[in-house]
């Protein structure tokens, strides 16, 4: 069975660009995260998509980021414009039903 | 105060040992409680799932939950150089939204 699939792996732009992350989650997942990881902190939860609506987006920056999950399988992170401090690993997951989470190796974003 | 308090480390020990991770909570509705394994540049991968207290234990890992001192551990036994990572601890309310510890690195020496 084929893992949460994310690109790009790796990511570098300078302030006020914008950047974009593409997640492909375990097929047959109905449940897909995005999750930013600060270098020496743990995930903190962005949003939480349940098929193409969304269930949870307390914490995105709505000013700056958003996402999408159009037809329920494929997500996109949008950021824009970017700032110092998004400089993090952007992690996808997915899972079923609600539980267990699989996670996505992950996109390395640097802020210049 | 944060709801997940997690000492980061780094922690050393030699080829062998006994390891023990640990994390606080402060909100005593957390109902599930896990511990994630996170290698250098990859995602966390679930290790150990458990929702009550007590232990549970898969081969050389051994979760355990305290929730009356809101306590969780995990002990590695016979600890191996590929144990080296960051372990991370999670929690989760009554929804599936998971609220993680900072994470410790580990690093097990030969």
């Amino acid at each position: 069975e084929a893992g949460v699939a994310q690109s790009p792996r790796y990511k570098i732009i300078e302030k006020r660009q914008s950047v974009a992350f593409w997640c492909n989650p375990i097929s047959g997942h109905a449940t897909l995260y995005w999750y930013q990881q600060i270098l020496g902190q743990g995930p903190k939860l962005l949003i939480q998509f349940q098929n193409n609506g969304v269930v949870d987006d307390s914490q995105l920056p709505k000013d700056r980021f958003s996402a999408e999950r159009l037809k329920g399988v494929d997500s996109t992170l949008k950021i824009q414009p970017a700032k110092l401090e998004d400089s993090a690993v952007y992690l996808c997951a997915s899972s079923s039903n609600r539980d267990t989470q699989y996670f996505g190796p992950g996109t390395r974003l640097t802020v210049l | 105060q944060k709801e997940v308090e997690q000492d980061p480390g780094p922690l050393s020990v030699p080829e062998g040992a006994i390891v023990s991770l640990n994390c606080t909570y402060s909100n005593s509705a957390f109902q599930y409680f896990m511990w994630y394994r996170q290698y250098s540049r990859k995602g966390p991968e679930l290790l150990m799932y458990t929702y009550s207290s007590g232990n549970k234990e898969d081969g050389r890992f051994t979760a355990q939950v305290d929730k009356s001192s809101k306590y969780i551990s995990l002990f590695i036994r016979d600890s191996q150089p590929s144990d080296s990572a960051t372990y991370l601890c999670a929690m989760i309310l009554n929804t599936d939204k998971l609220i993680f510890g900072t994470g410790t690195r580990l690093q097990v020496f030969p």
